[in-house]
């Protein structure tokens, strides 16, 4: 089956533009995480959605990012006037929820966001 | 608040030798969970473990295996009889439930060269 999958895989932005990142989770997750991943470093949380209320978003580092999940699948995570410090790696991992559920986070291949 | 330490940056082996990589955790949860996961150049997170606080029986499988000790707040990892495959960077991770947002260390590389 497919797993998650994110778009673009790379993204080069000039500073002060927006940018948007999607994440496709595997179907019927209700769990969805966004991470940022710095060079040389472990992912970071940024937010977390279930079904498509937001119950977490103390790692989100500013007013500039916001995150959605308007249908409780697809993501989107949005970084307004982007800053050379948001060039990072964006991950974005699923988990399901339910009797049989594993709850284990399953990692998209992320998105590499570079700013000039 | 939760911490995960890899003092581990980088670690080089030869191929078939077994190599140990370290992780130390600190929370005030008395029930969390433990993870590894290996990150290979394709940059995609996979799953290897997870182990929850009150199991600290010791875990094999394969070529891998798992020491979980409370006491030290340890959770190491050792690839025995290394392969070039086993080449990427590998992270330990921690949660304060099953489900809940994951704490990755730093992660460390491992070089196996043949």
């Amino acid at each position: 089956g497919a797993g998650v999958s994110q778009s673009p895989r790379y993204k080069v932005a000039k500073r002060g533009q927006d940018v948007a990142l999607r994440c496709d989770p595997i179907s019927g997750h209700v769990s969805l995480f966004w991470y940022q991943q710095a060079l040389g470093q472990g992912p970071e949380f940024l937010t977390y959605f279930q079904n498509e209320a937001q119950l977490d978003k103390s790692g989100l580092p500013s007013d500039r990012f916001f995150a959605e999940r308007p249908e409780g699948s697809v993501s989107t995570l949005k970084i307004q006037r982007t800053q050379q410090e948001d060039s990072a790696v964006y991950l974005c991992a699923s988990s399901s929820l339910g009797r049989e559920a594993s709850y284990e986070q399953y990692f998209g291949p992320g998105t590499r966001l570079t700013v000039t | 608040a939760q911490k995960v330490t890899q003092a581990q940056t980088e670690i080089s082996v030869v191929e078939k030798e077994d190599v140990t990589l370290d992780c130390v955790y600190e929370t005030r949860d008395t029930t969390y969970y433990l993870f590894w996961y290996k990150q290979p150049p394709s940059g995609e997170l996979v799953f290897l473990i997870r182990r929850n606080s009150f199991d600290e029986q010791n875990e094999i499988s394969g070529r891998y295996s798992w020491n979980f000790q409370k006491s030290t707040s340890s959770f190491n990892f050792t690839i025995t009889a290394s392969q070039v495959v086993d080449s990427a960077v590998y992270f330990c991770a921690l949660s304060a439930f099953y489900g809940n947002k994951l704490v990755f260390g730093a992660g460390t590389i491992l070089r196996v060269k043949s």
